[in-house]
């Protein structure tokens, strides 16, 4: 069964890095596209952006570009979300979300990232 | 920019059916935008309805279904149940590979 596992809460001082991972599993990774996907306290969903698993090639929305970077490790089925400079409105859930047809079907369980000082 | 527009909130009688919109501050939703719809409860990851305007995804009863009505892209569930009640949103693609989710909108079942 398709699987994306991602990883734990972090919690960052303004400033800091943080990367977060998204492993796949139950499926061929490099067959579809990952998007990642924020969601503020209380708020909407948004959409961060895309990454090709097979080329490589990152989309940003913007507002995302910069300081989100997307990546991946093929040996390993995993795609990564890295966020420099945190600031405390960065603060959210991120998730992961396997690509069909330019929306997403399976998603992973989400991965709050706390940036305070 | 381009905005998605959905409402804010909707109530839906228990066994009623509701219709959701997803529409364009300017212009209309076509197919080639590839309107998907998503489900989610508080504190739960989402969870995909339909994708590319009306395939149900893996599991969705087709008490859900997706399609264009005019000029915007809709969610209709039929026999709404109490476990409806969730936040609903909207995806449409834009094109050079960007996509852009509506504010969502909250389904009350009472």
């Amino acid at each position: 069964q398709v699987q994306l596992v991602q990883s734990g809460s972090e919690l960052k001082k303004p400033g800091a890095s943080v990367k977060v991972s998204c492993k796949a599993s139950g499926y061929t990774f490099t067959s579809y596209s990952m998007n990642w996907v924020r969601q503020a306290p209380g708020q909407g969903l948004e959409w961060v952006g895309w990454i090709n698993t097979d080329t490589g090639n990152p989309t940003y929305a913007r507002g995302f570009t910069g300081r989100f970077v997307f990546s991946l490790d093929t040996s390993v089925s995993t795609a990564y979300l890295q966020i420099s400079s945190l600031k405390a409105e960065d603060t959210a859930v991120y998730y992961c979300a396997r690509g069909r047809a330019w929306g997403s079907d399976y998603w992973g369980q989400g991965t709050l990232v706390t940036v305070s000082s | 920019q381009t905005v998605v527009t959905q409402e804010p909130s909707f109530s839906v009688s228990p066994g009623g059916t509701v219709t959701l919109t997803c529409g364009l501050s300017s212009g209309s939703v076509s197919i080639s935008y590839y309107p998907s719809w998503y489900q989610q409860t508080p504190g739960q990851a989402p969870r995909t309805l339909i994708y590319s305007t009306n395939s149900r995804s893996y599991g969705v009863p087709d008490r859900f279904s997706g399609s264009i009505l005019g000029n915007k892209a809709a969610l209709t569930i039929t026999g709404a149940q109490a476990d409806d009640e969730s936040d609903y949103y909207c995806l449409l693609y834009m094109g050079s590979g960007i996509s852009v989710f509506g504010g969502g909108t909250k389904l009350t079942v009472l």
